[in-house]
């Protein structure tokens, strides 16, 4: 199943680097999502677009910003990050954003460390 | 608020055993709907299941079976006759439908072992 694809798969950067995370679904759908996920805590939800509009920001530091350009695509661009920012992020989607009724299919993730 | 919480961090099994991993829940919603997801080493969660909490039939799937049982806020999760590649990370989760987030527990570490 590739119905959720990310690249890179694994990302090392400084933290005054800039980069972007990919996430391209072929499911057709119309919601998409970005979780972080840190060693002993629970995913945590960063971003949520609906039709191409961001529809939650989980307050999620600025030096993350997220783009949406079509309903397919979804990217994670990454400035002057902190190593606490290392984790494995996970790109998801769903049908749309219809009262917890669709389920969110996961893209594979990118691991990414933060030097 | 919503939780959920899965207080099995670890479970070590041998191949064919049975295994049960818990999964409970709180939320004040009368809608919600209940998953599982599984994390191999690679990273990705594959999806199990997904269970409206007007349906408390219980699942099989194979050798995936799922009790849901609204009085005790459960949705457990049994595998039958474990094999090696039943080793991952397994979440449960519980979505707000009124704000479509998904809310996991912190996963139970499964290792079963030939």
């Amino acid at each position: 199943e590739t119905g959720v694809t990310q690249t890179p798969r694994h990302l090392v950067m400084g933290m005054t680097n800039k980069k972007s995370l990919k996430c391209e679904q072929h499911l057709g759908h119309n919601a998409m999502y970005w979780y972080k996920q840190s060693a002993k805590k629970p995913l945590e939800l960063m971003f949520v677009y609906n039709f191409k509009e961001q529809t939650e920001n989980n307050s999620v530091p600025s030096r993350f910003s997220p783009e949406c350009p079509n309903s397919s695509h979804l990217f994670l661009h990454l400035h002057t990050l902190q190593p606490e920012d290392s984790a494995l992020y996970l790109c998801a989607s769903s049908q749309e954003i219809n009262g917890g009724t669709d389920t969110q299919y996961f893209g594979p993730g990118t691991r990414l460390t933060v030097l | 608020a919503q939780k959920v919480t899965q207080a099995q961090t670890e479970i070590s099994v041998v191949e064919k055993e049975d295994v049960t991993l818990d999964c409970v829940y709180e939320t004040r919603d009368t809608t919600y709907y209940l998953f599982w997801y599984k994390q191999p080493p690679s990273g990705e969660l594959v999806f199990l299941i997904r269970r409206n909490s007007f349906d408390e039939q219980n699942e099989i799937s194979g050798r995936y079976s799922w009790n849901f049982q609204k009085s005790t806020s459960s949705f457990n999760f049994t595998i039958t006759a474990s094999q090696v590649v039943d080793s991952a990370v397994y979440f449960c989760a519980l979505s707000d439908i009124y704000t479509d987030k998904l809310i996991f527990g912190t996963g139970t570490r499964l290792q079963v072992f030939p």
